[in-house]
């Protein structure tokens, strides 16, 4: 029962474009948002989230979007950099840090 | 503001072995996490702590494992016996409590059970 999913497992994009990745959920009681970003031998690091409130929060080069009626969240990182290849993780949770469920992950790469 | 730390980074394990962890949050966050991470998944949350109290162990496989955090600060995960599909990075986080739920991960540790 995945209750986080990301359909994508690979995502290539030429730097300077847009790097659009997506999370799909399933459960209505998520009320939190989160992306993380990893490198390999390393734990994950926090990226951006957003709460349920509202559909959009930008910081810098990354916005996230949240679409609560299709339960789907994406993440836009704007220009893409070569640093940016890493594998990124979306994670919900509820009642305000309960129950974290991460999905599957899906490894950026993006090419100079 | 030094990071989660977590020892040992890896170990190599004969099956019906035991083994522990040790993982140091960051000073003063109230809330402690531990994820299994098996390759090609996303991290799975065993337990939650909130100081030295369990808010959340319903993933957590109570017949081999078990975790403990004393005084609220340092935490132990313990797996007894071990099995060939325990082999996966062991992640600690911890986070301040509150609605900003972001947690700070430790660098894992990776278990390999032969």
């Amino acid at each position: 029962d995945q209750q986080v999913k990301q359909n994508s497992p690979s995502l290539s994009v030429q730097e300077g474009r847009i790097s659009i990745l997506n999370c799909d959920y399933t459960n209505s009681m998520f009320d939190y948002f989160l992306w993380y970003k990893k490198y390999p031998a390393e734990g994950p690091t926090f990226l951006i989230s957003i709460s349920s409130i509202k559909d959009k929060n930008e910081d810098g080069r990354f916005t996230v979007f949240l679409n609560k009626s299709a339960k789907h969240l994406s993440l836009h990182i704007v220009p893409s950099q070569p640093g940016d290849s890493a594998v990124y993780f979306c994670a919900a949770s509820e009642g305000g840090g309960f129950k974290t469920i991460f999905g599957a992950g899906t490894r950026l790469f993006v090419k100079a | 503001e030094a990071g989660v730390a977590q020892s040992p980074r890896y170990k190599i394990i004969e099956k019906r072995q035991s083994v522990a962890f040790w993982c140091n949050p960051i000073s003063g966050h109230a809330t402690l996490y531990w994820y299994q991470q098996i390759l090609g998944q996303g991290p799975k949350l065993l337990i939650q702590f909130q100081n030295n109290g369990v808010v959340d162990d319903s993933q957590l496989p109570k017949d081999r494992f078990s975790a403990e955090r004393l005084k609220g600060v340092d935490s132990t995960l313990k797996i007894q016996p071990a099995k060939l599909e325990d082999s996966a990075v062991y992640l600690c986080a911890s986070s301040r409590w509150g609605l900003d739920n972001e947690q700070f991960f430790g660098p894992g540790t990776r278990l390999t059970v032969l």
